[in-house]
């Protein structure tokens, strides 16, 4: 299994370009997260999935959205990037609710 | 609603040192608990998890016990190397929680030969 995988590793941007960051897993889980980590902050959620066709927002969900068309899938979509989402950003699954996550090693964004 | 605290970093040990990263939380239902380490330039990685009271969750040296009475998850290794230096999270998952888990602050642990 190739676990959970996201592209692009690193990408740049320049303020008003939009985006999406690739999500996928091979593992059969319902559960699927979006988060953001900045120094200092830990990790915030932006968005999650209970399972294909439902979605919902996290804690910082302004200026990005999400969609689950299918179980593997669950790409991050930025509308008009700003120099506040500089970031690294991490897509995590699980199995079950109360569950492990499993986390892609990342896509770095720098927005300029 | 759910929250977790992490001692505060950053932690500097000698090579063979006893190392203790302090976790309490806060949790509405009956979590499961997890400590979750980050190399340098990757993801989270689960390390080890407990899921209910009394249950003591350990792997590659490091140990974590459920203490449902003081509500802490204290990450705990007898004698750090040089590749443990990372960053170590305290985080918590419920039924409740669809899927998500809430996370401590992160504890950057450096090992020094």
């Amino acid at each position: 299994n190739a676990g959970v995988t996201q592209t692009p590793k690193f990408q740049v941007l320049k303020t008003g370009q939009s985006m999406t960051l690739q999500c996928a897993q091979d593992m059969n889980h319902e559960y699927m997260s979006w988060y953001r980590q900045d120094p200092g902050m830990g990790l915030r959620l932006i968005h999650y999935s209970v399972g294909a066709g439902i979605t919902d927002q996290g804690e910082v969900p302004n200026g990005y959205n999400v969609s689950r068309s299918t179980t593997e899938d669950f790409p991050l979509r930025l509308l008009s990037a700003a120099p506040s989402q500089t970031s690294v950003y991490f897509c995590a699954s699980s199995l079950d609710s109360g569950g492990a996550q499993y986390f892609g090693p990342g896509t770095r964004l720098l927005v300029l | 609603g759910n929250s977790v605290t992490q001692m505060e970093g950053p932690v500097t040990l000698s090579e063979e040192a006893f190392l203790t990263i302090n976790c309490t939380y806060t949790a509405t239902g009956y979590p499961s608990l997890f400590w979750y380490v980050q190399y340098p330039g990757e993801g989270l990685q689960l390390l080890l998890k407990a899921t209910k009271a009394d249950d003591k969750g350990s792997n590659k040296g490091f140990e974590a016990t459920y203490r449902k009475e003081t509500t802490s998850f204290h990450l705990e290794k007898g004698s750090v190397q040089v590749s443990d230096s990372a960053v170590y999270f305290c985080a918590l998952s419920d039924l409740s929680n669809a899927g998500k888990s809430t996370f401590g602050d992160g504890t950057t642990l450096t090992v020094k030969p």
